[in-house]
């Protein structure tokens, strides 16, 4: 069985530019996360998608950045334009079940990151 | 709010020697707790996890975590490191209302031959 997959593993573009960055989860994970971390910072919560419905983007920067879900498998997160504190690796992760109702029952399966670097 | 504080960005040990990986946690709930490791080049995989059964959690290859609600505190430990523990490893507790995790910034382990 694939795990997540997250595509490109690198990524270096120019301030101004656009960025879109893919994340395939296991087949059949309603859930999926996103999270980034910034240079020796923590790994933060981005936002939750529930099949094609965004559950919760309190974690999202601001409005440079766009997730989407199209029809609750693959998800994009697109980063127009980008700024240089938006260098880091993106993780996307997915699970069965909502880790709350699950209580963790259920593993959420993390990719391998994207490490996005703004010049 | 929840929070977790990982003490030491990085830590080496020596081939065979105890390895000893520091979480303290804030929780206005009880808290869910999980240690991660990243291994070059690939994903977080979780290490092991409590919630709320027993105190000692045993994980994979070896690791294990005491929970101590008085000290608020989760220390990964393994008796004896191996070459391949080198890694990424991540300390995070369940959010609570905010649905998500909360990670330490890493503890960087080395291990010398």
């Amino acid at each position: 069985e694939a795990g997540v997959t997250q595509f490109p593993s690198h990524s270096v573009i120019e301030k101004g530019q656009t960025v879109t960055l893919r994340c395939d989860p296991i087949s059949g994970h309603d859930n999926l996360y996103w999270y980034r971390r910034v240079m020796g910072k923590e790994i933060k919560f981005l936002l939750h998608f529930v099949k094609e419905s965004k559950q919760d983007e309190s974690g999202m920067p601001n409005n440079r950045f766009l997730a989407e879900r199209t029809g609750g498998t693959y998800s994009t997160l697109k980063v127009q334009p980008a700024e240089l504190e938006d260098s880091g690796v993106y993780f996307c992760a997915s699970s069965q079940d909502h880790h709350e109702t699950a209580l963790w029952g259920t593993e959420a399966f993390f990719g391998q990151g994207t490490r996005l670097t703004v010049v | 709010a929840q929070s977790v504080t990982q003490l030491g960005s990085h830590v080496s040990v020596s081939e065979g020697a105890l390895v000893l990986l520091r979480c303290n946690y804030s929780s206005s709930v009880p808290p869910y707790l999980f240690w991660y490791v990243q291994y070059p080049n690939q994903g977080l995989q979780l290490l092991l996890k409590y919630t709320s059964a027993a105190t000692l959690v045993k994980g994979i290859n070896g690791f294990e975590a005491e929970f101590k609600k008085s000290e608020t505190s989760f220390h990964l430990t393994k008796p004896s490191a191996h070459m391949s523990d080198a890694a990424e490893y991540f300390c995070a507790v369940y959010g609570g209302s905010q649905g998500n995790l909360i990670f330490g910034k890493g503890t960087k382990l080395s291990v010398k031959p």
